[in-house]
């Protein structure tokens, strides 16, 4: 079974232009997460996806940070337009479904944007 | 609101020493808590994890005891390897109906031969 994938695995960009960050979920997972760690600090959760609605987005940092989830099936986090303080680590991470808490959530690579 | 503190890093060791890593948490209610692993170029891997007081988490040689009396989930292994080493994070999710996960810094564990 595939674990969950994040693409793309790195992403340069200037400060200004716009960047789209995919994950697609373990298959057949209804819940989706995405986190960010920035700058070596604590990873910090930004929103959450049960199938195509935003259960909690409590993380998102400010209205540049646009999320979806259509059908359910894989998200794109989009940033525009980005920022020098928007560089980090985006994971992406994923769990079954019922009751999200108490569910494993099993990771992605990451995906490393740097704003120059 | 919740937190987590773990111990800054970078930690060498050398192969077979005894590993401690501290994490202390400030929730309210009955909080899970978590150590993930990221080893170099993977995600992060969930090493164990301990659901209420006086849990014992344990995986891999690693162990961590829920403690609620000093709010801490310290991450132990008795003898260290080289391919130990990664980041470790502690993390803990909160309790209600919730899945986010509050992570600490993380601690870079670096095991030489």
């Amino acid at each position: 079974e595939a674990g969950v994938t994040q693409f793309p695995s790195h992403s340069v960009i200037e400060k200004g232009q716009t960047v789209t960050l995919r994950c697609d979920p373990i298959s057949g997972h209804d819940n989706l997460y995405w986190y960010r760690r920035v700058m070596g600090k604590e990873i910090k959760f930004l929103l959450h996806f049960v199938k195509e609605s935003k259960q909690d987005e409590s993380g998102m940092p400010n209205n540049r940070f646009l999320a979806e989830r259509t059908g359910g099936t894989y998200s794109t986090l989009k940033v525009q337009p980005a920022e020098l303080e928007d560089s980090g680590v985006y994971f992406c991470a994923s769990s079954q479904g019922g009751r999200a808490s108490t569910d494993t959530q099993y990771f992605g690579p990451g995906t490393r944007l740097t704003v120059l | 609101g919740n937190s987590v503190t773990q111990m800054e890093g970078p930690v060498t060791l050398s192969e077979e020493a005894f590993l401690t890593i501290n994490c202390t948490y400030t929730a309210t209610g009955y909080p899970s808590l978590f150590w993930y692993v990221q080893y170099p170029g993977e995600g992060l891997q969930l090493l164990l994890k301990a659901t209420k007081a006086d849990d014992k988490g344990s995986n891999k040689g690693f162990e961590a005891t829920y403690r609620k009396e000093t709010t801490s989930f310290h991450l132990e292994k008795g003898s260290v390897q080289v391919s130990d080493s990664a980041v470790y994070f502690c993390a803990l999710r909160g309790s209600g109906n919730t899945g986010k996960l509050i992570f600490g810094q993380g601690t870079t564990l670096q095991v030489k031969p």
